[in-house]
């Protein structure tokens, strides 16, 4: 595809379940970060991978949040025992080389924690 | 006191007016981003600055780095204009970024 891709679209879960988000990075972009904005707030930086490794995740908000990045391509964005303040848009963002060019968003994940 | 701290918050514009947006940052950068969100919630990347000025359309993007500061201007608004911009930073040293709150620009026909 042209762009990020990112699915599902939209996510309903309920309190204390699990939940996977996926990213499909633009080809052949190493860079790769999520994001998260919660409903009337601002956008928060959660992770950011070069290649597959992350080398910061001090902006994941707990211990709840895990991401993995295979293959230099695809990534998971996990949250396990979700919780109602987990509600939120989870976007990704993927950049070519070198670090701190211009990054191209996905569409988002809209994730409802009921 | 936020990071990135954007001017002003919200903004009513008419139609042909000339736009202009402040972003100041008190952390070490290594670029600054602006970026668009349109009601959708879809974002486009705007610019990427480093230095300098850059021109895209009626869009200029300039950044002070000893200030620290950055502006963005639209010349000849827009109603299709109307949007969010959001001011962001990638922090130097590290690949994280810091957000503005964002600005809520209306044009007005």
């Amino acid at each position: 595809g042209a762009g990020v891709s990112q699915s599902p679209s939209n996510k309903v879960t309920e309190k204390g379940k699990d939940v996977e988000l996926r990213c499909d990075p633009i080809s052949g972009h190493t860079a790769l970060y999520w994001y998260r904005q919660s409903l009337g707030q601002g956008l928060e930086f959660l992770i950011y991978f070069q290649g597959n490794s992350a080398p910061d995740k001090s902006g994941l908000p707990s211990d709840r949040f895990s991401a993995e990045r295979t293959g230099g391509s695809v990534s998971t964005l996990t949250i396990q025992r979700t919780q109602q303040e987990d509600s939120a848009v989870y976007l990704c963002a993927s950049s070519p080389p070198p670090p701190g060019t211009t990054q191209y968003f996905g569409p988002g994940t809209r994730l409802t924690v009921l | 006191k936020n990071e990135v701290e954007q001017s002003p918050q919200n903004l009513t514009a008419q139609e042909g007016e000339f736009i202009t947006i402040n972003c100041s940052y008190s952390v070490g950068i290594s670029a600054l981003h602006w970026l668009q969100q349109h009601p959708g919630g879809g974002i486009v990347s705007l610019f990427m600055l480093s230095s300098g000025k850059k021109k895209h359309g009626r869009l200029i993007a300039t950044i002070n780095i000893q200030e620290k500061h950055s502006s963005l201007h639209i010349t000849a608004s827009h109603p299709r204009d109307s949007a969010v911009y959001i001011c962001a930073v990638l922090r130097g040293g590290n690949n994280d970024m810091r957000f503005g709150a964002g600005t809520r620009l209306t044009v007005k026909p």
